[in-house]
Formats: C-alpha cells, sequence, structure tokens
C-alpha cells in the first residue's frame, strides 16, 4: 500500500525553541494532508487541514501562529511548532489524502517532549 | 459535528475467542466509518470502512463489522483472536466524502495465550 512518512520519529527540544515536524508521501500525490495531535490514552485531534499551494485550515482552538502547516508540494507537509512550552508535548500524526483514490493513509507519528 | 464513544480503554481477550470492540457514533449527516489499528511505533492502518451499500463490511485479517443505523453503531468483530491482533484499534466517523476524521479514544486490545 501507499506509504506516507513522518520524520523524526522523536524529538526532544528545548522550551522557547521551534520544531519542524515533516510528512511525505513518497509514493503518490497528496493534495490534501491533515496534521492530528494524540494525548496519552486519549483520541486523535483533528488540528488543521494542508491543501497543496494554499492556506492551511485550522480547527476551531488550535493556534495557527503556535502550529505552521506548510504544503508546498504534492508530496511535503510540514508541521513546525513555534516558541515550544512542556504543554505542547504529544504525538503528532499525519495524513495524507491520494489525489486518485481519494484514500487516507497516515503516518508513523511523531513523539515530541518539549523539556 | 461528529464523535464516536469507545469504551473501555484496556480489552483482555483470550488466544481463540471472539474479540468485539464496540463503537457508536454520533453525526447530523450519513456518515463514513472506519475502523483503524496501530501497532506499536507504527502508523494507522485501515482495517475496514463503511462508506454505502451492504452494512456488513468484511476488512483485513478476518476483522467484520457491521453498520446499524437505528443503534448509531458500528460494532468491531473477530471470531477468533490471533496473538497478532493484540495492538490499539480506533474508530471514526466522518462525513461523506470530506475525509475529516473524528476518532474515538481507542481500545489497547491485550490477547492472552
Amino acid at each position: 500500500g501507499a506509504v506516507v512518512s513522518q520524520h523524526p520519529s522523536r524529538v526532544i527540544c528545548k522550551s522557547g525553541t521551534s520544531v519542524k515536524i515533516e510528512c511525505r508521501s513518497l509514493d503518490f500525490q497528496a493534495t490534501t494532508m491533515f496534521w492530528y495531535r494524540q494525548f496519552p490514552k486519549q483520541s486523535l485531534m483533528l488540528m488543521a487541514t494542508s491543501n497543496e499551494g494554499s492556506k492551511a485550515t485550522y480547527e476551531q482552538g488550535v493556534e495557527k501562529d503556535k502550529f505552521l502547516i506548510n504544503h508546498a508540494s504534492l508530496t511535503l507537509s510540514t508541521l513546525t511548532v513555534t516558541s515550544a512550552h512542556p504543554e505542547d508535548s504529544s504525538f503528532y500524526i499525519c495524513s495524507a489524502r491520494q489525489g486518485s483514490t481519494g484514500e487516507l493513509f497516515f503516518g508513523e507519528g511523531s513523539r515530541l517532549t518539549v523539556l | 459535528a461528529q464523535s464516536v464513544t469507545q469504551l473501555g480503554s484496556h480489552v483482555s481477550v483470550s488466544e481463540g475467542a471472539l474479540v468485539l470492540l464496540r463503537c457508536n457514533y454520533s453525526s447530523s449527516v450519513p456518515p463514513y466509518l472506519f475502523w483503524y489499528v496501530q501497532y506499536p511505533n507504527q502508523g494507522l492502518q485501515l482495517l475496514l470502512k463503511y462508506t454505502t451499500g451492504a452494512t456488513l463490511v468484511k476488512g483485513i485479517n478476518g476483522f467484520e463489522a457491521e453498520f446499524k443505523k437505528s443503534e448509531t453503531s458500528f460494532h468491531l468483530t473477530k471470531p477468533s483472536a490471533h496473538m497478532s491482533d493484540a495492538a490499539e484499534y480506533f474508530c471514526a466517523v466522518s462525513e461523506r466524502g470530506n475525509n475529516r476524521l473524528a476518532f474515538g479514544k481507542g481500545n489497547q486490545v491485550v490477547v492472552i495465550p
């Protein structure tokens, strides 16, 4: 099946720094990508919808200046957590929608720990 | 807005026994329904989905689920659990065609030898 890769899988950073997480569709073009956040023992929460070549659409309550999303190409979307704080520590998961079939494929997730 | 309820974060089942994971949804429009499985340190993998048509849906690895509109349910079953079924399972709902999924909290399945 189609593959979606996230990098890095784990990242530890100091409070106040910014962290970028990449989501790549390796063998298909993704017209739309989604970013989710998962807290321990809780469900995945949709943060934003990322469309290639346009601004991301953020869910209610998600700070767009805090979580910068860029979808510059049909195979890459990035999530940048700016001025990270310990409460931003979480598991971030992306999914990519295959343009030709409309099917969704998920990345392996990226665990962010902010000290 | 859609939502999903999965009760019981941890589910223990004996090897060879029936696996039953319950999912109830809330949606103001006809839903698309999904079950995903997540193995440790891996992404979510689609087990099965209901969009339209037959309400009993068969998926990979011997799993199936039945859409019951009257009960707003989409329970997942497998007749005989295997050790390799140990994983986390998520039920999800979306409005038809928009791919914006609302997930349940998940069930961690433990298979006892």
